[in-house]
């Protein structure tokens, strides 16, 4: 399968503690994508890559969040000193330039 | 800020039915609208996109429209099967990059 894949699926951990997930796009796109969804809600911008370079952070990217694409291929997401509001889906996807973005299963954390 | 609403938030028919699914959008001046199916606890699948250009897409019994100008968008399934409940999301790219989502329109198609 040739689609985005995500890792891990879930994440359990405790307040404070810091997680990493990682996020393997479609190989010839160029474009990567963050983004979060609580229950009930779409999915909200946090922050893309073009090739390596990161382009654009939302606010909601508080400075406890850092991501990273460091050769132009997959990426990771980094959550330190985890709150109980970080608990969502985080989603990723990738796009060719501009075009029709495709969305990996997502990673589902819970902070205890 | 480009807001998206989606109503309703939730429907229930019986299978046959032909669904109607609304979306509208704040800004008009958006470069495509992508609507999306999410089962629960999973991903999101891409359903159609429709280039701004454009006044509507097909996929089998799924049909999309877009009035860009007043800043809708629809989507019909026709004769529904219980294997189409889900959540439906409609998906805004105001910029080059991201995507402005509505909160989804939960279905469910009783048998």
């Amino acid at each position: 399968d040739t689609g985005v894949s995500q890792n891990p699926r879930h994440k359990i951990t405790k307040r404070g503690q810091n997680v990493t997930f990682r996020c393997d796009p479609i190989s010839e796109h160029n474009r990567l994508y963050w983004y979060r969804q609580t229950l009930g809600q779409g999915p909200e911008f946090l922050t893309y890559f073009q090739n390596e370079a990161q382009l654009e952070k939302s606010r909601l990217l508080s400075d406890r969040f850092s991501a990273e694409r460091p050769k132009g291929s997959f990426s990771t997401l980094e959550i330190q000193r985890t709150e109980q509001g970080d608990s969502a889906m985080y989603l990723c996807a990738s796009s060719p330039l501009g075009y029709e973005q495709f969305f990996g299963p997502g990673t589902r954390l819970t902070v205890l | 800020k480009q807001e998206v609403t989606q109503i309703p938030a939730a429907l229930s028919v019986p299978e046959g039915e032909n669904l109607v699914l609304n979306c509208s959008f704040t800004d008009s001046a958006i470069y495509n609208l992508q609507w999306f199916r999410q089962d629960p606890g999973k991903g999101l699948t891409s359903l159609l996109l429709i280039q701004s250009s454009q006044r509507e897409q097909t996929s089998g019994r799924l049909n999309a429209s877009l009035d860009k100008s007043s800043g809708r968008s629809t989507l019909y399934i026709a004769a529904s099967q219980p294997g189409d409940s889900a959540t439906y999301l409609c998906a805004v790219r105001p910029s080059d990059y991201k995507l402005s989502f509505g909160a989804g329109t939960t279905v469910t198609v009783r048998a």
